[in-house]
């Protein structure tokens, strides 16, 4: 099983959807990630979080600590939010490295 | 800042052949991070180093992958020989030294080894 799940590993939607993407982890972490990678193949970073929320225009990423979960919401999604959304932990033990999800391939349909 | 700089961002070879990839980190930025991404297995660590100077290089996959950096300016990821299995999109990444500062990812190389 691998430390970092998300789910879905595809996604498609209509425009103006409201978009949920879900990551669990299994070790414990100092932060969390979510990455967006876009067709051409740049990686952008969204969120860092330890604890709580963050919102940024029309994405929100929480997470929960306890539960050992985050989910990366787009409110009123666009063709544009189409991409790879990629969610990365950084564990206790490995101190500065980075444990990848698979991804979840994201489709927003005009 | 241009952000961080990778070069070249496609290379073609044949297997057994040297390939050399470049990064140039964010100036300031203490932490450089290399990472390969397949379709099979996504992305994967491969090396980072803080002040230049190499930390783990665990996920460095055999003897064939080296990393160097010899100053804040520049990095280097070498495959010598070459494989077709190497081929992937390579990233360098880079961040400050503050806890929960986040990564900034170069533009990636495309490797193609055939």
């Amino acid at each position: 099983k691998n430390e970092v799940e998300q789910s879905p590993q595809n996604l498609t939607a209509q425009e103006g959807e409201f978009i949920t993407i879900n990551c669990s982890y299994s070790v414990g972490i100092s932060a969390l990630h979510w990455l967006q990678q876009h067709p051409g193949g740049g990686i952008v970073s969204l969120f860092m979080l330890s604890s709580g929320k963050k919102k940024h225009g029309r994405l929100i990423a929480t997470i929960n600590i306890q539960e050992k979960h985050s989910s990366l919401h787009i409110t009123a999604s666009h063709p544009r939010d189409s991409a790879v959304y990629i969610c990365a932990v950084r564990s206790i033990q490995g101190a500065q490295k980075l444990v990848f999800g698979q991804g979840t391939r994201l489709t927003i349909n005009p | 800042d241009a952000g961080v700089i990778q070069s070249p961002r496609h290379e073609v070879t044949e297997m057994g052949q040297e390939v050399t990839l470049r990064c140039k980190p964010i100036s300031g930025h203490d932490y450089l991070f290399w990472y390969r991404q397949t379709m099979m297995r996504g992305l994967e660590l491969l090396i980072y180093f803080n002040n230049n100077v190499p930390i783990d290089d665990s996920g460095m996959p055999e003897d064939r992958f080296s990393a160097k950096m010899p100053n804040a300016s520049f990095s280097t990821l070498k495959i010598q020989p070459s494989e077709p299995r190497d081929s992937a999109v390579y990233f360098c990444a880079t961040r400050d030294r503050g806890a929960y500062n986040e990564q900034f990812f170069g533009p990636g190389t495309r490797l193609t080894v055939l």
